[in-house]
């Protein structure tokens, strides 16, 4: 079955700076990449997602890219502020006629220090 | 209504006792999803429903576990017998489309169960 590995585990950057957060997939079929970000006690929120027909897409402080051959993707978030503080996943999607159900990545844990 | 919403939001379980855990999907969507996680780690797949069908139920753990979606909308987890390694937090997620990936999966807030 799919699995989805994230890296790193933990992340601590400067106001202001970025931050990447990068994960690997296993199954050549997965099509489609969202980010969900988890603040403590919280619903997983989407963040930002990428479809296997596209390479990059940019939303504002938050980009994500995507790299088939390689089968791995990327988040990137410039200009950190304090309150992009949170755990954020990464997951993959390729099970057509499931409704899409999503494997996840173990999270990272970015902590934004003001 | 205005979100996938849950309940309990909070159950503390003897071992051995059975509980369920309640979903109210986003009104119309069709697919909804549970999953398990627990302190630390990323949401992991239970079973998946489309509409009142059970189209999916490979991530459930053990046979204590069963879901059901009778009427197509509401959905129960009910967990058996639970024990120990049953505390998590349990969320439940739907989607608007009938079938493919790619569309956008909303969660709820979940259901944080210990089991003591």
């Amino acid at each position: 079955g799919e699995n989805v590995e994230q890296h790193p585990s933990t992340l601590s950057v400067q106001e202001g700076d970025s931050a990447v957060i990068k994960c690997t997939y296993s199954d050549s079929a997965s099509n489609y990449f969202p980010w969900y970000k988890q603040e403590l006690g919280k619903r997983p929120q989407l963040i930002i997602d990428i479809r296997s027909n596209v390479g990059e897409k940019k939303d504002q402080r938050i980009a994500v890219t995507l790299n088939k051959t390689a089968k791995h993707f990327s988040l990137h978030i410039t200009e950190t502020q304090p309150e992009d503080s949170a755990v954020y996943f990464c997951a993959a999607s390729s099970n057509y006629n499931q409704g899409g159900k999503l494997i996840f990545g173990q999270g990272t844990e970015l902590s934004v220090k003001p | 209504g205005a979100g996938v919403s849950q309940s309990p939001r909070y159950k503390v379980a003897k071992r051995g006792q059975d509980v369920a855990l309640r979903c109210d999907p986003i009104s119309g969507h069709v697919s909804l999803f549970w999953y398990q996680q627990a302190l630390g780690q990323g949401p992991e797949f239970l079973t998946y429903f489309q509409n009142e069908a059970q189209l999916d139920k490979s991530g459930l753990p053990s046979d204590r576990f069963f879901a059901e979606r009778p009427e197509g909308s509401v959905s129960t987890l009910k967990i058996q017998r639970t024990q120990q390694e049953d505390s998590a937090v349990y969320l439940c997620a739907s989607s608007l489309a009938l079938s493919g990936s790619g569309n956008t999966i909303y969660f709820g807030e979940g259901s944080w169960l210990t089991v003591v």
